[in-house]
C-alpha cells in the first residue's frame, strides 16, 4: 500500500532531551513537510524539503532540525532548544500533478515533561 | 503576510439541518485545499478547488471557491452525525510555490458537532 508512515505514534521525553520523529513515504513525491499543531489550533509549517539534500525552514523552525538523505525520508529532531515541543507532530508529502495536493501521515503526538 | 480565517470557529449543528462554514484569506490565489480531521487523527483530503467558480461535491459536503471575493465556503446539506469533526481550508498562493514546493497557509479550522 502506497502512503506516509510516522513513527512512533505516542512519544514521552524529559525536558532537556533531543528527540527525533520518522517520517516515510513510498509514495515517490519529491516534496516532503512538517507541521506542528497544537490544541485547537491549525498547522504551522515546519521545515520542507523539494528533493534530497535540500531542505528550507518554515514558520517556526526554531528549535528543530530535519535531514533529506533519502527521498523517502525525512526526520524530525526536537532539540532541546524548542521551548515548548508538546504538540501533535504532522508528516506530509506532495506529487506533481495538476493539484499538487499535500498528503498527511497519522502523525506523532509528543509530550514533554 | 498571508492570512486565512474561517468562520465560525466552532459550530454546533442538529441533524438534518443545512449549515455553510466559510475561510476567507487575504491575497490572490487560485488553489485552495479543505481537509477533515477526527479528534487525535490525521488529515484527510476532502477537496481541491483549483479555479474560480470550481463547485466539488461529496455526499452531503459541497465546496466552491471565489478567488475574487478570496473566499471559499464549505457547505454542508442535511447533517448527519458522521459529519462530526473538524474541518480546515488552506491556501496556496503563487508567491508561496517556490520551486515546486507549494507552501500551504492553514485557517484555525471549525471545529464542527452535530446533535441526533
Amino acid at each position: 500500500d502506497g502512503g506516509i508512515t510516522q513513527s512512533p505514534k505516542y512519544l514521552f521525553r524529559k525536558e532537556g532531551q533531543n528527540v527525533t520523529l520518522s517520517c516515510e513515504q513510498n509514495l515517490n513525491h519529491d516534496a516532503m513537510y512538517w507541521y506542528r499543531q497544537d490544541p485547537g489550533q491549525g498547522l504551522r509549517l515546519i521545515y520542507y524539503s523539494q528533493i534530497v539534500n535540500d531542505f528550507q525552514k518554515g514558520d517556526i523552525a526554531e528549535g528543530y532540525s530535519v535531514s533529506r538523505e533519502k527521498k523517502e525520508s525525512f526526520p524530525l529532531t526536537v532539540t532541546s532548544a524548542q521551548k515548548n515541543p508538546t504538540a501533535f507532530y504532522l508528516c506530509a508529502s506532495k506529487g506533481g500533478g495538476p493539484t499538487y495536493e499535500q498528503y498527511f501521515g497519522p502523525g506523532t503526538r509528543l509530550t514533554v515533561t | 503576510e498571508l492570512k486565512v480565517e474561517q468562520n465560525p470557529l466552532f459550530l454546533s449543528m442538529q441533524e438534518g439541518k443545512n449549515y455553510t462554514i466559510y475561510c476567507n484569506y487575504s491575497t490572490t490565489s487560485d488553489r485552495l485545499y479543505w481537509y477533515r480531521q477526527d479528534p487525535g487523527k490525521s488529515l484527510e483530503s476532502l477537496f481541491v478547488l483549483l479555479s474560480n467558480g470550481a463547485v466539488k461535491q461529496e455526499g452531503r459536503l459541497m465546496a466552491s471557491l471565489d478567488t475574487k471575493a478570496r473566499l471559499s465556503t464549505l457547505h454542508i446539506t442535511a447533517a448527519v452525525h458522521d459529519l462530526s469533526a473538524t474541518y480546515f481550508c488552506a491556501v496556496a498562493p503563487p508567491f508561496l510555490i517556490i520551486q515546486g514546493a507549494q507552501k500551504l497557509v492553514f485557517g484555525q479550522g471549525t471545529r464542527l458537532t452535530i446533535n441526533p
